[in-house]
């Protein structure tokens, strides 16, 4: 695709169940962010993929959180037994060296 | 546990004013820079950028300095509009591909 495609766009979802984002990056680029962003307040990192290196995890809160990339390309964020705290916008953003560009993001309510 | 938010810095001006948005950086060896702009519920769009060997680069109402000295760049509007409210973010490329992005100020211009 043209651009980074995340889906889906909103996501409502109950106290304690798990929810699935996903982030298909531009073609070719070999890096994939995840970021937050409660409403309001700034970008806060998550995690980091590149190539076939082992991901930078560093910013993922609690162990609720995980992320994969399959075939260095489409990646999912897996929230489980989400909390109302999860509730924010999930940006993806990939990159190839000189160029870095941010999906529309997810929206994400738990109720 | 509670989520910790990420305060998100305000600039407010008044329309017709210039706006300067500043951004720090930690790495004397970051050799490329973007700034974002994202509008109320939308992504991150790229607005410009700059590489290392430049200390300035103009795009239309927007300037971006970079003074790697101090390790500082900055984003300036001229002539800002209500349709520039938004919240700004700077990216920097440490190398090896990988971006690290601010967690933004938030411009407000009144009218």
């Amino acid at each position: 695709g043209a651009g980074v495609s995340q889906s889906p766009s909103n996501k409502v979802t109950e106290k304690g169940k798990d929810v699935e984002l996903r982030c298909d990056p531009i073609s070719g680029h070999t890096a994939l962010y995840w970021y937050r962003q409660s409403l309001g307040q700034g970008l806060e990192f998550l995690i980091y993929f590149q190539g076939n290196s082992a991901p930078d995890k560093s910013g993922l809160p609690s162990d609720r959180f995980s992320a994969e990339r399959t075939g260095g390309s489409v990646s999912t964020l897996t929230i489980q037994r989400t909390q109302q705290e999860d509730s924010a916008v999930y940006l993806c953003a990939s990159s190839s060296g000189w160029e870095a560009f941010f999906g529309q993001g997810t929206r994400l309510t738990v109720v | 546990g509670e989520s910790v938010g990420l305060h998100l810095p305000t600039l407010s001006v008044q329309e017709g004013d210039n706006s300067i948005i500043n951004c720090a950086y930690s790495n004397s060896a970051s050799d490329y820079f973007i700034w974002y702009k994202q509008e109320s519920g939308k992504g991150p769009q790229f607005i410009i950028d700059i590489r290392s060997n430049m200390d300035k680069r103009q795009g239309q109402r927007v300037t971006v300095l970079l003074n790697k000295t101090v390790k500082h760049l900055s984003l300036q509007i001229a002539a800002t509009q209500p349709g520039d409210s938004a919240v700004y973010f700077c990216a920097e490329n440490r190398g090896f591909n990988k971006f690290y992005f601010g967690s933004g100020t938030k411009l407000n211009v009144k009218p």
